[in-house]
């Protein structure tokens, strides 16, 4: 199994609807969890981080973690033609600076 | 705050060629990680320096080496470059402390080799 996994997509909503995007890991050691957003040839921006179980909440931006079930999640409301991007969820390495990246799911917000 | 900058911004190499890239951090932060992005392998770390040592590596071939200056800026070498070497390198900056480990990318170096 891959350490962080993410459905690939591409994942296509109309303007104004939920985005869901999700991720699934293995190393049960992992504390720290980030979404990163990377638009076409350019690099990956920090989007949110979260390191408890539960949800958290910033704008239109929610990330939601579920350590037991080993999952992560980001939620965008009201999505924009703008959030069209690859959302890349990575995990920090236990007990390390190392960030751990799944492959992406490209999303495309329909007007 | 100025951000993570990285020079150069793009480059042309040819097979057995050697090429160095550099990174200058975010003002305080003492970590710079660096990572290759490849259309079919994503984002993979290299290795991770913290007041100018090499403290996290990842799995790639010796040819891959960095170091970190005193002031944090951060170069990356790799030698006898490789076809397979073409990728986007990003570094990234942050405190490096526990809990404040967030990582912020610069805007990446695209190699190619040909």
């Amino acid at each position: 199994q891959k350490e962080v996994e993410q459905n690939s997509g591409p994942l296509s909503v109309p303007e104004g609807a939920i985005a869901s995007l999700n991720c699934t890991y293995s190393d049960r050691v992992s504390q720290s969890f980030f979404w990163y957003r990377q638009y076409s040839g350019k690099s990956p921006e920090l989007i949110m981080s979260i390191y408890s179980n539960g949800d958290k909440e910033d704008g239109r931006f929610t990330a939601q973690l579920n350590k037991a079930s080993q999952y992560v999640s980001l939620l965008i409301r009201d999505s924009q033609p703008s959030d069209s991007a690859t959302y890349l969820c990575a995990l920090l390495q236990g007990g390390s600076e190392k960030l751990v990246f799944g492959k992406g799911t490209k999303l495309t917000v329909n007007p | 705050k100025a951000g993570v900058t990285q020079t150069p911004r793009y480059l042309i190499k040819t097979r057995g060629q050697q090429v160095t890239l550099s990174c200058s951090p975010i003002s305080g932060h003492r970590s710079v990680s660096w990572y290759q992005q490849t259309p079919g392998q994503g984002l993979q770390f290299l290795f991770e320096y913290f007041s100018e040592t090499q403290r996290n590596k990842g799995n790639f071939p010796g040819r891959f080496s960095g170091r970190q200056f005193s002031n944090s800026r951060s170069e990356m070498n790799v030698s006898t470059l490789e076809l397979g070497d073409s990728a986007l390198y990003l570094c990234a900056s942050s405190l490096g402390h526990r809990g404040q480990e967030t990582q912020y990318f610069g805007p990446g170096t695209r190699l190619l080799v040909l």
